[in-house]
């Protein structure tokens, strides 16, 4: 939606627990989703993907849900790291299009030592 | 294997001057996208071009933004005459098009200041 200025909600864990950012999406049309991250002075770097026909996939310490019946993605981290603080985009896209993503305002994830 | 290259990675410059932001795509790729990041708008899609071709171009702000892909693996962004407003920072990314759905990837950016 229009806001004026992006106000980045922040989650906050300890190093080693688990974290769990999670996406409302707002096209139902949607099928196809990425989650980026995005370090300071970095581009967003692409981390994993779903397609609407899977409910669940998972990566190296990443899964990715999608609940397609009240259009919610989320991103679960195992054993956090340092390393992992950064801005996490949800990304939505539609195949009928051209792969056109739509970038989520972005989840601040900081890990506290 | 190399990423998407953008150049230079930091620009300063005076209203008036003309800009322009260079980016190589990933070898392989066909699909070339410019994106705009402030704090007030987010990551904005600037222009996207499929095989060179430029596709969807309505989120150009206006005519002093140009984008060219001179060939398959390269693409400048310009901005005549800049404006204090175009600070941001400037982002490209590639992807394969043509088999259904496929992840852009990102270059690291161009961050852009016009005084």
């Amino acid at each position: 939606g229009e806001s004026v200025g992006l106000h980045l909600p922040t989650l906050s864990v300890q190093e080693g627990d688990n974290s769990i950012i999670n996406c409302a999406y707002s096209n139902s049309a949607s099928d196809y989703f990425i989650w980026y991250k995005q370090e300071s002075g970095k581009g967003p770097q692409f981390i994993i993907d779903i397609r609407s026909n899977m409910d669940k996939r998972q990566g190296q310490r990443v899964t990715v849900l999608l609940n397609k019946t009240v259009k919610h993605l989320s991103l679960q981290i195992a054993a956090t790291q340092p390393g992992d603080s950064a801005v996490y985009f949800c990304v939505e896209a539609f195949s009928g299009g051209y792969n056109k993503l739509i970038f989520g305002a972005g989840t601040r994830l900081a890990v506290h030592p | 294997d190399a990423g998407v290259i953008q150049s230079p990675r930091h620009e300063v410059t005076e209203m008036g001057q003309e800009v322009t932001l260079r980016c190589k795509l990933i070898s392989g790729h066909n699909s070339l996208f410019w994106y705009r990041q402030t704090m007030m708008r987010g990551l904005e899609l600037l222009i996207y071009f499929n095989n060179n071709v430029p596709i969807d171009d309505s989120g150009m702000p206006e005519d002093r933004f140009s984008a060219k892909m001179p060939n398959a693996s390269f693409s400048t962004l310009k901005i005549q005459p800049s404006e204090p407003r175009d600070s941001a920072v400037y982002f490209c990314a590639s992807s394969i098009q043509g088999y259904g759905n496929q992840p852009q990837h990102f270059g690291d950016g161009t961050r852009l200041s016009i005084l």
